[in-house]
């Protein structure tokens, strides 16, 4: 099955700076790469996702890049503010069905 | 649009008791969905998939006989887990595919249960 690595596990940054969160995947045939959100007992959020007929996409704050030869892709957002703190999952689309493999996810702190 | 809503949102139970978590799209038909448990502080595992009308495919190491899954309508798949053990204790989140060839999942809030 698909293997997305996620890393870093933990992430802090100050309020107003820049975070980024870099996942890597394992099958080539993946196709579909979102990002959730996920806050304490809540369900994951979809915060942006990326096709890989694409190499970037954005979305005010948050953009996504795709690199599909070194199979990685990473979660940029700008300008960091308290309420962006939450657990970030990267995931991607494993074989040719639906099923979704989960990074590990990242706790993203920033500090105000 | 695309709402999935899960019920009981937490459940308490006693060993070797069985616990049924629904989940249902609330405004849309949703020909697979599925069943997701997260431990505490760790990622999202995929336990299996939910067709409607068919059995459900498990993931390796997922036992079919102790987690029950049940489709019977394009806006309810239920989950079950039986003879339930502490170990079982997790928070148990359904997703569903709105509209196939789109690969989004939307997500339900999610079950925690607690086996004592």
């Amino acid at each position: 099955g698909e293997n997305v690595e996620q890393h870093p596990s933990t992430l802090s940054v100050q309020e107003g700076d820049s975070a980024v969160i870099k996942c890597t995947y394992s099958d080539s045939a993946s196709n579909y790469f979102p990002w959730y959100k996920q806050e304490l007992g809540k369900r994951p959020q979809l915060i942006i996702d990326i096709r890989s007929n694409v190499g970037e996409k954005k979305d005010q704050r948050i953009a996504v890049t795709l690199n599909k030869t070194a199979k990685h892709f990473s979660l940029h957002i700008t300008e960091t503010q308290p309420e962006d703190s939450a657990v970030y999952f990267c995931a991607a689309i494993w074989s040719n069905d639906y099923k979704l493999s989960f990074g590990a996810g990242t706790t993203v702190t920033v500090r105000a | 649009g695309a709402v999935v809503s899960q019920h009981p949102s937490r459940v308490i139970c006693k060993s070797g008791t069985s616990v049924k978590i629904e989940c249902r799209s609330l405004d849309f038909q949703a020909t697979t969905m599925f069943w997701y448990r997260q431990f505490p502080k760790q990622s999202l595992m995929l336990m299996a998939t939910s067709n409607e009308g068919s059995k459900a495919t498990y993931e390796q190491g997922v036992e079919k006989d102790k987690f029950l899954i049940n489709h019977a309508s394009l806006t309810l798949s239920t989950l079950t887990v039986t003879s339930a053990h502490p170990e079982d204790s997790s928070f148990y989140i359904c997703s569903a595919i709105a509209e196939p060839p789109s690969r989004e999942q939307y997500f339900g809030p999610g079950t925690r249960l607690t086996v004592t």
